[in-house]
């Protein structure tokens, strides 16, 4: 399974909304999880089942979506929120997304 | 506090083997499956292989298939991965991480080592 994401770079400024897709090149039900990784760190688990918030992680993060289309949001963008974000499918073994870095503007 | 450190990483020539190690403490490991997942210099995540709490399933990559195998000792809480006939594509860093609920995603993570295939 495939799993494509755009943009591959976003910039925004402090405050705004920010919406990353996610797509499955075949139906993934909600079996999908969103990352975040900053430069030189492990990636940090943020949402499982498509848009389950795991344990610790800011409300400001929702996911949504299932079959084929997912989106990660993040309701007002903050300082330490600047990183990379991947989704990753775990219907069929495991595929992560190509990345999408959301930079300062 | 739950905590996975891995070590093992280094500089090999191509053709060479490695093996990496990833020590697991602050949960009880042989409920949990094990995963490795790769990361190329300036590149995206890799899953590289999975290990099921009792050793009985394992799933590999296809980029590594062949090469690498994956295995666990509950005694010691830890997790490997045997790396043979290294190149140069095999060059990241080596993460290795715990499932969240039965094959699922990932959700505790260690700090990484890196291994290097050059001659």
């Amino acid at each position: 399974i495939q799993m494509t994401q755009s943009p591959s770079t976003l910039s925004a400024s402090v405050g705004d909304r920010v919406t990353i897709t996610c797509r499955a090149s075949q139906s993934i039900s909600t079996w999908l999880a969103w990352y975040q990784q900053k430069p030189g760190k492990a990636p940090n688990l943020l949402i499982y089942k498509a848009s389950n918030l795991e344990s610790g992680v800011p409300s400001r993060f929702s996911g949504s979506g299932s079959g084929t289309e997912f989106t990660l949001t993040i309701s007002s963008l903050q300082p330490d929120d600047f990183a990379t974000y991947y989704c990753q499918q775990y219907d069929s073994y495991w595929t992560f997304g190509q990345g999408t870095k959301v930079e300062i503007k | 506090e739950v905590q996975l450190v891995e070590s093992g990483g280094g500089l090999v020539q191509p053709g060479g083997s490695l093996r990496l190690s990833c020590a697991a403490s602050g949960f009880t490991f042989d409920n949990y499956a094990m995963n490795w997942v790769r990361q190329a210099p300036g590149r995206g995540l890799e899953w590289v292989s999975t290990l099921s709490g009792s050793s009985i399933s394992t799933y590999y990559a296809d980029s590594v298939k062949g090469r690498f195998t994956i295995s666990r000792d509950n005694s010691k809480n830890t997790l490997y991965l045997q790396m043979n006939s290294l190149g140069a594509d095999d060059t990241a860093v080596y993460y290795c991480a715990k499932d969240l609920l039965g094959l699922g995603p990932f959700d505790v993570w260690g700090q990484g080592t890196m291994v290097s295939v050059s001659s």
